[in-house]
């Protein structure tokens, strides 16, 4: 079965320092994965996905999160926090192969950026 | 803003009342979405639609229940609930043709009470 695991509940940064937000996925077949962020009282905004080729994703806001397929982790990262990164964020998996609509999300890890 | 809509943003209702929440995106995708999000849990993948018929139903109890009269718009039609749904509903959507790796859209939710 699918799974991802955020080991984070928080993360706190100071401004300008680089950030990173673990997640480790488990799918049987090649993951398709994909990070979201929430503003409060907000939907959910798509950052960035893999899919297949460079290991290296680059996203939104500058974000980019790395695909280790021996260690099974997509974390996602910035060189330099801004106090507006302060929001929720989301690590979600699908299984290629996998029931259509089927996206499994990370329980979500605060991200907290002190002035 | 995604281009999902959803209304109204904030409900407050009885356990005997009966009301709907309704989404509609502005996107031309073929597949929508309801989700769940509680506190302290990962977000909960209710029901799936893809070219307006339902594909997925995860073990929501029947006091919730969907309808999708056509590929821009979905609802969610709620009677008897309980205070533990209480919750914030997201609808979402995405395009489901040729692959499931296009990221899905979300929108701003509506945060439900049930007293």
């Amino acid at each position: 079965a699918q799974s991802v695991a955020q080991p984070e509940d928080q993360v706190n940064v100071a401004e300008g320092n680089p950030l990173t937000v673990k997640c480790t996925y488990s799918v049987s077949g090649n993951p398709y994965l994909f990070w979201y962020v929430q503003y409060p009282n907000r939907g959910l905004q798509f950052l960035l996905k893999y899919i297949t080729g460079d290991n290296l994703v680059k996203g939104s806001y500058g974000f980019e999160a790395e695909f280790n397929k021996s260690q099974t982790s997509f974390h996602l990262k910035k060189p330099s926090a801004l106090v507006s990164d302060s929001a929720l964020y989301f690590c979600a998996v699908r299984d290629y192969g996998g029931s259509q609509g089927n996206l499994i999300f990370g329980k979500g890890t605060k991200l907290s950026v002190k002035p | 803003e995604t281009g999902v809509t959803q209304t109204p943003r904030h409900l407050v209702m009885g356990m005997t009342n009966k009301k709907s929440l309704k989404c509609e995106q502005h996107l031309g995708h073929n597949a929508m979405y309801w989700y769940k999000q509680s506190a302290k849990k990962p977000l909960e993948l209710m029901f799936v639609y893809s070219l307006e018929e339902r594909v997925e139903n995860n073990s929501v109890p029947s006091r919730f229940s969907p309808e999708c009269p056509n590929s821009s718009h979905l609802f969610l039609h709620l009677h008897t609930l309980q205070p533990e749904d209480s919750a914030l509903y997201l609808c979402a959507s995405s395009q489901e043709s040729p692959g499931p790796f296009n990221e899905q859209f979300f929108g701003p939710g509506t945060r439900l009470t049930v007293l």
